[in-house]
């Protein structure tokens, strides 16, 4: 069985402040984990993913997470958010033969 | 276009009807999943097929949901006598498996769900 826990329903940030969003997974098996943003009135697209190796993964648009695996984590941090970035943000652990399993999602607001 | 394509967009029906959703995902994609997405909720595994096989059902879906994918290429979810509660966004996504698998999955727009 795997989970997904994001605690932070909503993460409200200053624009050009930076941001963290927190996810803690749990499986019993090796997976693979992911980011996906939907933006308002858009579908779900992967953000960025880890498969192996490097753990830390970055995205095209500055966005970076890390693979903990002591610590279960795969937190989602950008030195300087825009406004652009307002959206909601799910974690996500599966892939190979293991169904994906979601968070809730992290609703981001960026202030100007 | 060679996106992930749900039909329909948006569906109102009355409660007790049955409303049926197709999925055409990207053509070279063997796995095709169902999820549904309620209001403040992550979108929750429904199924999922690997080619036209079945593989996976979630154990909190009902007898009334019902999916297909006949020729491995488009599938159907039914909801037969629908219920307030359905109400939701059901989203279709694809994609590949064996050595490109990297699991992503690749989204459609999702098909809205209104039971009166």
């Amino acid at each position: 069985a795997q989970s997904v826990t994001q605690l932070d329903s909503q993460v409200p940030v200053f624009e050009e402040a930076p941001v963290e969003l927190r996810c803690n997974y749990s499986s019993s098996v090796s997976v693979y984990l992911f980011w996906y943003v939907q933006y308002p009135n858009q579908g779900l697209q992967l953000l960025l993913k880890y498969l192996s190796g490097s753990t830390l993964v970055e995205s095209i648009n500055g966005f970076e997470a890390e693979f903990n695996k002591s610590q279960t984590s795969f937190h989602l941090r950008k030195p300087s958010v825009h406004i652009s970035d307002t959206a909601e943000y799910f974690c996500a652990v599966g892939g190979g033969y293991q169904k994906v399993t979601f968070g809730t999602g992290t609703k981001l607001q960026v202030i100007p | 276009d060679t996106g992930v394509s749900q039909d329909p967009r948006h569906k109102i029906t009355k409660r007790g009807q049955n409303v049926t959703f197709r999925c055409d995902p990207i053509s070279e994609h063997n796995r095709l999943y169902w999820y549904r997405q309620t209001l403040g909720q992550g979108p929750e595994f429904l199924t999922y097929f690997q080619n036209e096989a079945q593989l996976e059902k979630s154990r909190l879906l009902s007898d009334r949901f019902s999916a297909e994918r006949p020729k491995g290429s488009f599938s159907t979810l039914e909801i037969q006598r629908t219920e307030q509660g359905d109400s939701a966004m059901y989203l279709c996504a694809s994609s590949t498996s064996g050595r490109q698998d990297t699991g992503e999955l690749f989204f459609g727009e999702g098909s809205r769900l209104t039971v009166l």
